[in-house]
């Protein structure tokens, strides 16, 4: 069972419009969320994270919004850059158990000119 | 279908050992990526294999070594070991790079 969900597989969005990636996780313990992006033949790079002692951390035109009560995740990007384009993963952990990552399958961001 | 499957689950090992870990992916994929997992470094990219030619590398040392079979089986190999290198490596496979699967990862210690 999929502990950590991305249930958009693919995403496109215009040029200079925001990006709304979302998130869906089922294990309670988790308490530690990060983004990764990834471009094809590259590894995965991290992007931005979220303690679950937040609601919200942001970083230039990263901002990520976490809502532990519907255990939901969102990546927004504003304004949305051509470079933008790539595949996104989101992950969690729980560090007080195991500090293991769980990745989504991801979802890949097309920005269109 | 079978997720990906790492051997061995837990390692322990001193320095200046050598250790090898085990990665056979999903059946039908071919593109094997394994990963170093820290704490502190979170997820770091070591290299990638697609049907046996390594593909891309990440930034590690060449200590870390790796190859693949023909049966896309894949192996990881870190040599002269040291303090730094515990942590959990996890192994993905694919059909391409942009969709991977994750298995449940070796956690080495170095002692």
């Amino acid at each position: 069972d999929q502990q950590v969900k991305q249930n958009s597989p693919s995403l496109s969005v215009q040029e200079g419009r925001i990006s709304i990636l979302n998130c869906d996780y089922t294990n309670s313990m988790f308490d530690y969320f990060l983004w990764y992006k990834k471009y094809p033949a590259e590894g995965p790079t991290f992007l931005i994270s979220i303690s679950s002692i937040k609601d919200k951390n942001e970083d230039g035109r990263f901002t990520v919004f976490l809502n532990k009560s519907a255990k939901h995740l969102s990546l927004h990007i504003v304004p949305s850059q051509p470079g933008d384009s790539a595949v996104y993963f989101c992950a969690a952990s729980a560090t007080n158990r195991d500090d293991k990552i769980i990745f989504g399958k991801g979802t890949r961001l097309h920005i269109l000119p | 279908k079978a997720g990906v499957t790492q051997t061995p689950r837990y390692l322990i090992k001193t320095r200046g050992q050598q250790v090898t870990l085990s990665c056979s992916p999903i059946s039908g994929h071919r593109s094997v990526s394994w990963y170093q997992q820290t704490p502190g470094q979170g997820l770091q990219f070591l290299f990638e294999y697609f049907s046996e030619t390594q593909r891309n590398k990440g930034n590690f040392p060449g200590r870390f070594s790796g190859r693949q079979f023909s049966n896309s089986r894949s192996e990881m190999n870190v040599s002269t070991l040291e303090l730094g290198d515990s942590a959990l490596y996890l192994c993905a496979s694919g059909i391409n790079t942009d969709t991977q699967y994750f298995g449940p990862g070796t956690r080495l210690t170095v002692l």
